[in-house]
């Protein structure tokens, strides 16, 4: 069955990149649509963007101008960048599959990883 | 953006009665491209409902979607202990997709 899992790390200093991996398990990155998800206890669930197998993404404009999400069908994984960061991006972080093509309605999650943004 | 309101903010009710949550678009959500979600504690979310109406995979028919436009509803007939959770609504359907802040269903 799909499986997703988050990797990276879980304290990341202020103004820094915050840098995570997803690696799949159990299905092929082609033809489907990856996702990034966060979730704050202050902003609630906010999607951050996603990305095709052959590289297109899609970003939240609220975070398009620090995100990069990239791909790598080699291995199986998805990543995530996220530049200059603040407080307010301290989160728990979600990857997931989207459910039909482009269409953001998620319906294989990984198990979530805690960032915390702090010196 | 879309902003989705849901209610109640918490809803407690007893094992075997009937659950009903709603969501409420700021506006019309385009061809009601709305999913719901359920979130246990210290777990990821778990999609429910897709198209405001389809079943996900090996879901249950106790849960039910219904809705459009603007209005949403998810029910959940026959309530079991597993089903005390968090319940998410999220509309596809406009860029950028986007969450309600969830409704609470807690054992009475």
């Amino acid at each position: 069955q799909v499986q997703l899992q988050e990797s990276g790390p879980r304290l990341v200093r202020p103004s820094e990149t915050l840098s995570l991996t997803c690696t799949l398990s159990g299905d092929s990155m082609k033809s489907y649509y990856w996702s990034w998800v966060r979730q704050s206890p202050g902003k609630g669930l906010e999607w951050i963007g996603y990305v095709y197998f052959s590289g297109n993404t899609n970003y939240n404009p609220s975070l398009r101008s620090r995100v990069t999400i990239s791909v790598d069908t080699s291995k199986n994984q998805f990543s995530l960048q996220l530049t200059s960061v603040t407080a307010a991006d301290t989160a728990t972080y979600y990857c997931a599959r989207n459910g039909q093509q482009w269409l953001v309605f998620l319906d294989h999650w990984g198990q979530g990883i805690p960032v915390t943004v702090s010196s | 953006e879309i902003v989705l309101t849901q209610s109640p903010g918490t809803l407690s009710l007893s094992p075997g009665e009937r659950a009903t949550l709603f969501c409420r678009a700021s506006q019309s959500v385009s061809d009601n491209y709305l999913a719901w979600y359920q979130q246990k504690p210290g777990q990821a979310p778990r999609l429910l409902i897709y198209g405001a109406s389809t079943r996900a995979t090996g879901l249950p028919d106790r849960f039910s979607g219904s809705g459009s436009g603007t209005d949403f509803t998810l029910t959940i007939s026959r309530l079991e202990p597993g089903d005390f959770a968090v319940y998410y609504c999220q509309q596809y359907g406009s860029s950028p997709n986007t969450f309600g802040q969830g409704t609470k269903l807690e054992i009475k």
